[in-house]
């Protein structure tokens, strides 16, 4: 079956940084997603990976190791509104998302 | 501009009552996606159309779910008989690109909340 891990939920300080990890297992691999939602709210696009490596947006950089089936997301300078659930998603073989349960991030002053 | 938007944000129905939820994609967007998401968890992948055609609908749970796109452009998703386990948010989401094999971004509507009593 396709699977997608990552933690049920982080805490952290504002202005730290915090990591985010996502492993995966899917039939097939066209890239990976980081989404972010805000409770009641769509999700919103962050980040896509479909090469190895790291990929720096701003404050938020995304890894991914494709031989490990796993991908990383990294915000840096957290701010309050950066509380949120972060979303790992794996594009399979047939185009479709395969979505993680979300890892809810809470920020703490 | 304009993102994708859904209507009702928020819907009630009554154990058997049919129901019907609307998504407006961004304009030009080629792609249309339904997803459920249940509290506390990720999206799951319900149907996906390509302008008007429906090319993928196996993760609609039962043929009490149908979805439609008429004309490529708005989408409706219709639950019948509703039951107690339909109560999710539904998310529809657009993405640019034509064609079945895209990793071209998605773009979420707000959801509609539906309760079923």
């Amino acid at each position: 079956g396709q699977n997608i891990d990552q933690p049920t939920e982080m805490t952290a300080t504002e202005g730290a940084i915090v990591q985010i990890n996502c492993t995966y297992q899917t039939s097939g691999f066209n890239g990976l997603f980081w989404y972010q939602q805000h409770a009641g709210e769509a999700p919103t696009f962050l980040s896509y990976n479909v090469l190895d490596g790291l990929e720096e947006k701003g404050r938020f950089s995304s890894f991914l190791s494709r031989s490990k089936g796993y991908s990383y997301l990294l915000l840096k300078e957290l701010q309050m509104k950066d509380s949120a659930s972060y979303l790992c998603a794996v594009l399979d073989s047939n185009y479709q998302l395969i979505w993680g349960a979300g890892t809810k991030l809470i920020i703490k002053p | 501009g304009a993102g994708v938007s859904q209507s009702p944000r928020y819907k009630v129905a009554k154990r058997g009552q049919d129901v019907a939820l609307r998504c407006d994609p961004i304009s030009g967007h080629v792609s249309l996606f339904w997803y459920q998401q249940a509290l506390g968890q990720g999206p799951e992948f319900l149907t996906y159309f390509q302008n008007e055609a429906q090319l993928d609908k196996s993760g609609l749970p039962s043929d009490r779910f149908f979805a439609e796109r008429p004309e490529g452009s708005v989408s409706t998703l219709k639950i019948q008989r509703t039951q107690q386990e339909d109560s999710a948010v539904y998310l529809c989401a657009s993405s640019l690109v034509s064609g079945g094999h895209s990793t071209d971004t998605q773009y979420f509507g707000p959801g509609t909340r539906l309760t079923v009593l």
